[in-house]
């Protein structure tokens, strides 16, 4: 299994709304990250966890908030967000060290 | 930070062409990564590559660390090449072990019937 999942797919909220992104992968991976892609732009990576320690990429706001239950479950808790943060949110996992990286199909996020 | 460029942003051919793109980065690295986003947004990892030379049915990667350049090309192109392929290199702010991508700009391509 080479599938990393993301749910859901789809998101609508608003600014006052608190909701969750899921990515869940069962390859074995102990490294997870959460990018953000706006439109016509590449991805920028705003977390790693690796064995579950967190990395922060510093100009993440903190209505961001990750988490990583276990090693093959990642979140990311969403609140008070603002309409530029719309745009699609990408998970990926890998093994440690410079390994491929599997990307889920993406949460498109719109902030009303 | 590392810093990628790729060339050239936009790429429109006519299929059976022979196509390449290029990126160039900053600082020394590891390895390099060339990825294919379809519209949608899904991603496609097609190589990590640090040294010489990969090939993978009709694309070929190759790198040349010592001039921080690598290339992708793709041979006998069809329409179903069409996608956006990003060379990508790591980060490089979590110190070692695992470590996220910083992604260049991408380069559209588009494959003509």
């Amino acid at each position: 299994d080479t599938e990393v999942t993301q749910t859901p797919k789809h998101l609508v909220m608003g600014m006052t709304n608190k909701k969750s992104l899921k990515c869940e992968q069962h390859m074995g991976h102990r490294a997870m990250y959460w990018y953000k892609q706006k439109a016509k732009k590449p991805p920028e990576l705003m977390f790693v966890y690796s064995y579950e320690k967190l990395s922060i990429n510093e100009s993440v706001p903190s209505r961001f908030s990750p988490e990583c239950p276990n090693s093959s479950l990642l979140n990311l808790h969403l609140h008070a967000l603002q309409p530029e943060d719309s745009a699609l949110y990408l998970c990926a996992s890998s093994q440690e060290g410079p390994d491929t990286q599997y990307f889920g199909p993406g949460t498109r996020l719109t902030v009303l | 930070k590392n810093e990628v460029e790729q060339s050239p942003q936009n790429l429109t051919a006519q299929e059976g062409e022979f196509i390449t793109i290029n990126c160039s980065y900053s600082v020394g690295i590891s390895a390099l990564h060339w990825l294919q986003q379809h519209p949608g947004g899904g991603i496609v990892s097609l190589f990590m590559l640090s040294s010489g030379k990969k090939k993978h049915g009709r694309l070929i990667a190759t790198i040349n660390i010592q001039e921080k350049h690598s290339s992708l090309h793709i041979t006998a192109s069809h329409p179903r090449d069409s996608a956006v392929y990003i060379c990508a290199v790591r980060s490089g702010w979590t110190g070692g072990g695992a470590d996220g991508l910083t992604f260049g700009k991408g380069t559209h391509l588009i494959i003509q019937p």
